[in-house]
């Protein structure tokens, strides 16, 4: 399977301010996603970030809070704008492996807004 | 709308029991059904599934699908402290790849 690493792994970060995550590969991958993780609760899908085109967003997320980058094949960028307490959560990439039937993921970002 | 139910909700053991848990689903254009380990951050693969009736098996970890009734197990013999995790089970579907996940069976293997 794929190495995926995520940058960063956790931050402390003030309402009202935007953080960037990025999603780097160590091999080229056909499709990456973006996944929330609230405490408590389960992993929810954000979007599909799609190489060269505009990211497919799932229902109740939009592309002004979660602006997302794809610029290649192995690297991709999730933006949390404008930051809430309510977005304190884990965000996870994955990717498919090769067979694209099963989906890896990377170690994460712990983001806690205050 | 697609669902991905996980029970139990959590499960406590001791050292040495085997555990069963179940992963019932309602998804449209299903792929495949994958077991997922989580620990701290990460989700851990453990399994994929895509045919019905046959056992996918890593040391004390084994899972198999029916895809009829639409269900997994994944089960856990001989646990160990070190089982102890949140267990996922997803559904991936479609073209599009992407994956519903269940809410998970949180376990806590006590020595």
């Amino acid at each position: 399977s794929a190495v995926i690493s995520q940058k960063p792994s956790r931050d402390i970060c003030q309402r009202g301010t935007s953080l960037t995550i990025q999603c780097q590969v160590d091999s080229q991958v056909t499709m990456m996603f973006w996944y929330r993780q609230q405490p408590g609760q389960s992993l929810t899908l954000i979007a599909t970030a799609n190489q060269g085109s505009e990211a497919t967003y799932e229902s109740g997320f939009v592309i002004d809070k979660f602006p997302i980058s794809r610029p290649n094949l192995t690297f991709s960028t999730l933006t949390v704008s404008n930051m809430s307490p309510e977005d304190s959560s884990i965000y996870l990439c994955s990717v498919t492996g090769q067979a694209q039937e099963t989906q890896y993921f990377g170690p994460g970002t712990r983001l806690l807004v205050l | 709308e697609d669902k991905v139910v996980q029970s139990p909700l959590s499960l406590v053991v001791h050292e040495g029991d085997t555990v069963t848990l179940n992963c019932s689903y309602e998804v449209t254009n299903f792929r495949s059904l994958l077991w997922y380990k989580q620990e701290k951050k990460a989700p851990t693969f453990l399994f994929m599934l895509t045919s019905s009736g046959i056992e996918k098996k890593s040391g004390r970890l084994s899972s198999i699908l029916d895809k009829k009734e639409l269900f997994s197990i994944l089960n856990i013999t001989a646990t160990q402290t070190g089982d102890s995790a949140i267990y996922l089970c997803a559904v991936m579907k479609g073209s599009a790849r992407q994956l519903t996940f269940g809410s998970g069976t949180q376990l806590t293997v006590l020595p």
